[in-house]
């Protein structure tokens, strides 16, 4: 069965500051995701990744294949960062994702 | 833009009545998916679509029925709704082959309270 942990569970932060949310998991996979969800509202798919890193603005998402882990980070984070950060993987064996518990991030100002 | 639409955001039923969650996608993705999110749970995976009429089981299943009936709309059926149904349910999609193969797109969630 896939694990998938994510630390910490909670992140409070102050504007500025460079962030980084964790993920590990426990077997083979595919492609990793990293997910945005703000209070009350839907998700938003920020990274698909398989191997190496990606970028998208302030957002920096790394995975290491070998040592199962994955790191998203977020520089000069702002107040409207604040969200929770969902980790998720796809097992190469089968289609299905299996999702951490989420990352609650509050950026403050 | 890829948009998934769910009918209703915020609902509230009884015990016993029957519930449809809509769920459509303007994108022509393969893959359409049922989630619920609980908290201290995370989200789980209810009921799976690659295709027009194909279904799969998720890891919770029980309780629940789902139609896609057309490739852009998944619909999620609670037969005799049950108060441990009350969550948070979410619809995405994803497409099937190609670059962005399996790039998730989420609705906004429905929130259903079973009184």
């Amino acid at each position: 069965k896939n694990e998938v942990e994510q630390s910490p569970q909670n992140l409070t932060a102050q504007e500025g500051e460079f962030i980084t949310i964790n993920c590990s998991y426990s077997v083979g996979i595919s492609a990793l995701h990293w997910l945005q969800q703000h209070p009350g509202g839907g998700i938003v798919s920020l990274f698909m990744l398989s191997s190496g890193k990606k970028k998208h603005g302030r957002l920096i998402a790394t995975i290491n294949i070998q040592e199962k882990h994955s790191s998203l980070h977020i520089t000069a984070s702002h107040p409207r960062d604040s969200a929770v950060y969902i980790c998720a993987v796809r097992s190469s064996s089968n289609y299905k994702l299996t999702f951490g518990k989420g990352t609650l991030l509050t950026v403050n100002p | 833009d890829v948009k998934v639409t769910q009918s209703s955001r915020y609902l509230v039923k009884r015990t016993g009545e029957k519930v449809f969650l809509e769920c459509v996608q303007d994108m022509d993705h393969e893959n359409m998916f049922w989630y619920r999110q609980d908290p201290g749970l995370g989200l789980r995976l209810i009921y799976f679509s690659y295709d027009v009429k194909m279904k799969e089981k998720g890891d919770i299943p029980e309780g629940y029925s789902v139609s896609r009936e057309k490739k852009e709309r998944f619909s999620l059926i609670l037969e005799s709704a049950s108060t441990n149904q009350t969550s948070m349910y979410l619809c995405a999609s994803s497409m099937l082959g190609g670059r962005n193969t399996g790039e998730l797109f989420f609705g906004e969630g429905s929130r259903l309270t079973v009184l």
